[in-house]
């Protein structure tokens, strides 16, 4: 199977750093990606990991250990605008196959 | 360069109708896949196009179907609608290039389509 799981909400303050896990089946996926989606808004990019390890970007760091099928999705320096839901994605080689999880709907609080 | 552009934005359609929505990808991308996205399913995979053929396909039923044009434009029909295909249907393209291993996809702002 190919089942993603994620938290399905969470709360933080502004200014401080959240944690969103993402566990999947590891058999059909070498990558896992990351998008952020506002309300009534398209999903919009953030990350993704083919190796194992921690990839930075700005506030957004993401990390992925493929033998344990697991990979969070780091934000620091909570703003107010990080208010959305994370979507953690599985692809599958080079296409444009994604499954993703349900997602996490963040919200910051002052 | 443009988005990703999706029409009609909003759709209301009656049950047992049928439906055409369209997508233009960004300029270069030749991969195009299409979503689902519910409330209590989340964002499902329908389909993706590449070259004009469909390189992969998701678990709905044959009342959906696509195509892709020469372009790279892409349409997606769903014949003889049914309430629960009341959902935002996104469109994302891709890059698709052979010396990356992954490339992220753009999404369009989606078509939100209501079926009474």
């Amino acid at each position: 199977g190919q089942n993603i799981d994620q938290p399905t909400e969470m709360t933080a303050t502004e200014g401080a750093i959240v944690q969103i896990n993402c566990t999947y089946q590891t058999s059909g996926f070498n990558g896992l990606f990351w998008y952020q989606q506002h309300a009534g808004e398209a999903p919009t990019f953030l990350s993704y990991n083919v190796l194992d390890g921690l990839e930075e970007k700005g506030r957004f760091s993401s990390f992925l250990s493929r033998s344990k099928g697991y990979s969070y999705l780091l934000l620091k320096e909570l703003q107010m605008k990080d208010s959305a839901s994370y979507l953690c994605a599985g692809g599958s080689g080079n296409t444009g196959k994604l499954i993703f999880g349900q997602g996490t709907t963040l919200q910051v609080k002052p | 360069k443009a988005g990703v552009t999706q029409t009609p934005r909003y759709l209301i359609k009656t049950r047992g109708q049928q439906v055409t929505l369209s997508c233009s990808p960004i300029s270069g991308h030749r991969s195009v896949s299409w979503y689902q996205q519910t409330p209590g399913q989340g964002l499902q995979f329908l389909f993706e196009y590449f070259s004009e053929t469909q390189r992969n396909k998701g678990n709905f039923p044959g009342r959906f179907s696509g195509r892709q044009f020469s372009n790279s434009r892409s349409e997606m029909n769903v014949s003889t609608l049914e309430l629960g295909d009341s959902a935002l249907y996104l469109c994302a393209s891709s890059p698709d290039s052979p010396d990356q291993p992954f490339h992220e996809q753009y999404f369009g702002p989606g078509t939100r389509l209501t079926v009474t």
